[in-house]
Order: structure tokens, then sequence, then C-alpha cells
């Protein structure tokens, strides 16, 4: 059964740092893995989606990697700003796609002004 | 409308109520899916639909029950809920449930009292 880690559960940082998101999972055997972002009592916000056959994604300030030999992704947020304040969940994707994706935990993440 | 609407946004019900949440999909989308958001365990898949048939029902008790009239609407009818049911709700919908991006509607913030 596929388990997805996220570390930190937490952080806080000053506003202009570049910052690193990790996530990890057990069963390499991926579809795909896919960044969401998340604010208080909302819906899921899709950031970024990696299939199995790529290494990385990028949208504008937000670079995701993925190693699936290692069963990890880290998600890059360069020159953070307060509007990224939120929680970021990271779902892998396996299991022939019927068995809908698995999340991790969260970072919940604060960026300080 | 565009993209994945949920009605209601909030719902409080009794144990002994009959309640349902309703999901809409504006996107062309085959596939649609039920998660669970409880606090402080992570996003948990309950039931997908592909084409209208249920692919998968991930050991959710009897006490919710999905219906999926069409590929455009999904639909959990809740009855004799417990406490511990109290969640937020999301409905996702992807072009198929193979290697593709979903999409996340709101949410219902469901409280069971």
């Amino acid at each position: 059964k596929q388990e997805v880690t996220q570390i930190p559960a937490a952080l806080s940082v000053p506003e202009g740092e570049n910052l690193v998101l990790n996530c990890s999972f057990t069963d390499s055997a991926i579809y795909n893995l896919q960044w969401f972002r998340q604010d208080p009592g909302k819906g899921l916000t899709s950031l970024l989606l990696i299939q199995s056959s790529q290494r990385e994604q990028t949208s504008g300030r937000l670079n995701a990697s993925l190693d699936k030999s290692s069963g990890r992704s880290t998600l890059y947020i360069a020159a953070s700003q307060p509007g990224d304040s939120a929680t970021y969940l990271c779902a892998a994707l396996s299991g022939g796609g019927a068995d809908g994706l698995t999340f991790g935990k969260g970072t919940h993440l604060i960026i300080q002004p | 409308e565009t993209g994945v609407t949920q009605t209601p946004r909030h719902l409080v019900m009794g144990m002994t109520n009959k309640k349902s949440l309703k999901c809409e999909q504006h996107l062309g989308h085959n596939a649609m899916y039920w998660y669970k958001q409880s606090a402080k365990k992570p996003l948990e898949l309950m039931f997908v639909y592909s084409l209208e048939e249920r692919v998968e029902n991930n050991s959710v008790p009897s006490r919710f029950s999905p219906e999926c009239p069409n590929s455009s609407h999904l639909f959990l009818h809740l009855h004799t809920l417990q406490p511990e049911d109290s969640a937020l709700y999301l409905c996702a919908s992807s072009r198929g449930t193979f290697a593709y991006e979903q999409y996340f509607g709101p949410g219902t913030r469901l409280t069971v009292t």
C-alpha cells in the first residue's frame, strides 16, 4: 500500500527566501505525482503534475522534481512571498489509477512579511 | 460555472438525518472522485467513478452511498452518520483514471452532531 510522507510538517520563513518542501513515497511504481496548495477551509489548487517519465516541471517561481528510484519529490519555491502562505500537499497516483491519489499530510508554510 | 463545484459548502446534520452532497464538473471529464479530509489525517480516497461506473470503493462504510447519474454529476448520500464522520468532503474530476491530473472542488464542510 502506497504511503506518502511530507517533511517538514510546518515551516516559517521570512519573505524573499528560497525554500524546499520534501515528499517521499514508499512504492516507486507511480504513474504521476501532483503538488497541490490548500488555503484554510478551502479546496485544493493543483500546482504541478509530474508524470512518471519526467524528472521535473516548472511553473513560474515553482519547480518540482521527481526521483522515482529513491521515492522522492521536492517542491522548490523561489523568492517566497506572503501570498505563498498555505498548506502544500503532495500526492502520488499509483495502482493503475483506479486507486486514486495517495496524499501526504502536508507542509504548513508561513511566509513572514 | 467553471471547474468543479460542490454544494452545499457547509452542512450540519444530526446522526439520524439523511442528506446528500452534490458535485458537478464543467470540464468534460470522464472520471470523478470523492475524498475525505479529517483533522490531522491525510486526504483519503473514498470512491472512484469512471464513465459513470464505480471502479473503486475504498472500504467505506455503507452509511456513505455514492451515485453518479452521468459523467458531469456525482452525489454522496449520507444517512445515520457518526460524529467521527465530520470532515471536509472533496470532489475531484479528471479526464480518465489513468495518469491524468485531478481537479478539485472547494469541498463541503460536514459537521455531524
